[in-house]
């Protein structure tokens, strides 16, 4: 099995400054990693993910991860952030695998931008 | 990119009747959707995996004759909440996978039901 913690329930930060959202995670297979993003009343949106290669991981938007496999860790940093991050950020593992396997989600980090 | 739609967005119902949810894949085939649920300051619980032509296969604690969920084609599939009573209000969110990557899940913009 996997679980996900992700410590910070909300983390208000002022509009250019930088931020980190932390996730660890556990488990005694080989995992996927996630980000996903979710605007108010929205799905959920694929930020970035890890499969294997480069530990580091970059999004469009000028967020980016990176995968720590002694830390189990996950964390999403942007180095200047914008009022339109303001968003809950959802980190996820699923076990690697050739097939589908069950993807669990951790609490949520409300990002709030301060302008 | 993969997009997946649910309708509607918002539905308000009395206690006692049933709502129908669908989660629709626009421009790819899915032969598995999942349904989620998203309480307040919490993150998604899945409910179920809809597989097409087949039962959906439902998670613990979840009731699959409160839950109905269907499958019918490879683009559609359909969650009904019968006899909803005020605790099932909740927002709930559809996903679907692409045979490749199959670890990728798309997710549709969720459906807030309220029940009065």
């Amino acid at each position: 099995a996997q679980s996900v913690t992700q410590l910070d329930s909300q983390v208000p930060v002022f509009e250019e400054a930088p931020v980190e959202l932390r996730c660890n995670y556990s488990s005694s297979v080989s995992v996927y990693l996630f980000w996903y993003v979710q605007y108010p009343n929205q799905g959920l949106q694929l930020l970035l993910k890890y499969l294997s290669g480069s530990t580091l991981v970059e999004s469009i938007n000028g967020f980016e991860a990176e995968f720590n496999k002694s830390q189990t860790s996950f964390h999403l940093r942007k180095p200047s952030v914008h009022i339109s991050d303001t968003a809950e950020y959802f980190c996820a593992v699923s076990p690697f695998s050739g097939g589908y396997q069950k993807v669990t989600f951790g609490t949520g980090t409300k990002l709030q931008v301060i302008p | 990119g993969a997009v997946v739609s649910q309708h509607p967005s918002r539905v308000i119902c009395k206690s006692g009747t049933s709502v129908k949810i669908e989660c629709r894949s626009l421009d790819f085939q899915a032969t598995t959707m999942f349904w989620y649920r998203q309480f307040p300051k919490q993150s998604l619980m899945l409910m179920a995996t809809s597989n097409e032509g087949s039962k959906a296969t439902y998670e613990q604690g979840v009731e699959k004759d409160k839950f109905l969920i269907n499958h019918a084609s490879l683009t559609l599939s359909t969650l009904t909440v019968t006899s909803a009573h005020p605790e099932d209000s909740s927002f709930y969110i559809c996903s679907a996978i692409l045979a490749d990557p199959v670890h990728e899940q798309y997710f549709g913009p969720g459906t807030r039901l309220t029940v009065t």
